[in-house]
C-alpha cells in the first residue's frame, strides 16, 4: 500500500520569496505522482502530475516538481511566489498497475505575506 | 471542461437526521468518489464507484453509504448524521482511461448539532 508524508503542515514566505514544499511517498511498486491546490472555499484542482519520463514536471501557476526515485521524493517548487497562491497543497500518490486509489498526503497549508 | 457539481455547498443537520450529499459529474465519466476532509488529516475515501450501480468502501466507509443509479450522478447518504461527521466532502470524478487525474466539485460542508 502507498502512503504520502508533507513535512510540513505550514509554510509562511514572503511575496516573491522562493518556496518548497516537500513530499514524501512509499510504495512497493512504480507510481504515478500529484500535487493538487485548494484554494479557500474551494474544491481541489490540478496542479501538476508525473506519470511517466522527464522528472522534471511543470505545472500551471509557475509551480514544477522533480521526480526523484532514489530519494522516493517529489518536492513542489516555486521561484517567486504571489499573494495568490496562498492555498493548501495536497500531493498524492497512486500505483501504476494496481489499485486505483490515490492516496492523499495531510497538507501543506501555504500563506504568502506581503 | 470537466464539470463536478456539489448542489449543497453549505449544509447544518441535527444528530439523527437522514442526510443526502449529491454530485453530478457532466462528462461521462466512469469512476465517482467521495472523499472527507478534516484539518490535519487531509483527505480519506469514503467510497468509490466504477460504474452505475457500482460501489466500493474506502478507507472510512462507516457510517456512510452511497447510491449511484445513473453514471452522472453520486449521492452520499448519512443513515443517521451524528456530530462526529461534522466536516467538509468532496466528490470527484475520473476519465477510466486517465492516469488517474480526478476532477473535485466545490465541496459540501455539513454540520451537525
Amino acid at each position: 500500500a502507498q502512503s504520502v508524508t508533507q513535512l510540513d503542515s505550514q509554510v509562511p514566505v514572503f511575496e516573491e520569496a522562493p518556496v518548497e514544499l516537500r513530499c514524501n511517498y512509499s510504495s512497493s511498486v512504480s507510481v504515478y505522482l500529484f500535487w493538487y491546490v485548494q484554494y479557500p472555499n474551494q474544491g481541489l484542482q490540478l496542479l501538476l502530475k508525473y506519470l511517466s519520463g522527464s522528472t522534471l514536471v511543470k505545472g500551471i501557476n509557475g509551480f514544477e516538481a522533480e521526480f526523484n526515485k532514489s530519494q522516493t521524493s517529489f518536492h513542489l517548487r516555486k521561484p517567486s511566489v504571489h499573494i495568490s497562491d496562498t492555498a493548501e497543497y495536497f500531493c498524492a500518490v497512486s500505483d501504476k498497475g494496481g489499485s486505483e486509489k490515490l492516496v492523499f498526503g495531510k497538507g501543506t497549508k501555504l500563506t504568502v505575506n506581503p | 471542461d470537466v464539470k463536478v457539481t456539489q448542489s449543497s455547498r453549505y449544509l447544518v443537520k441535527r444528530t439523527g437526521e437522514k442526510v443526502f450529499l449529491e454530485c453530478v459529474q457532466d462528462m461521462d465519466h466512469e469512476n465517482m468518489f467521495w472523499y472527507r476532509q478534516d484539518p490535519g488529516l487531509g483527505l480519506r475515501l469514503i467510497y468509490f464507484s466504477y460504474d452505475v450501480k457500482m460501489k466500493e468502501k474506502g478507507d472510512i466507509p462507516e457510517g456512510y453509504s452511497v447510491s449511484r443509479e445513473k453514471k452522472e450522478r453520486f449521492s452520499l447518504i448519512l443513515e443517521s448524521a451524528s456530530t462526529n461527521q461534522t466536516s467538509m466532502y468532496l466528490c470527484a470524478s475520473r476519465d477510466r482511461s486517465g492516469a488517474n487525474v480526478l476532477t473535485f466539485g466545490a465541496g459540501s460542508r455539513l454540520t451537525v448539532l
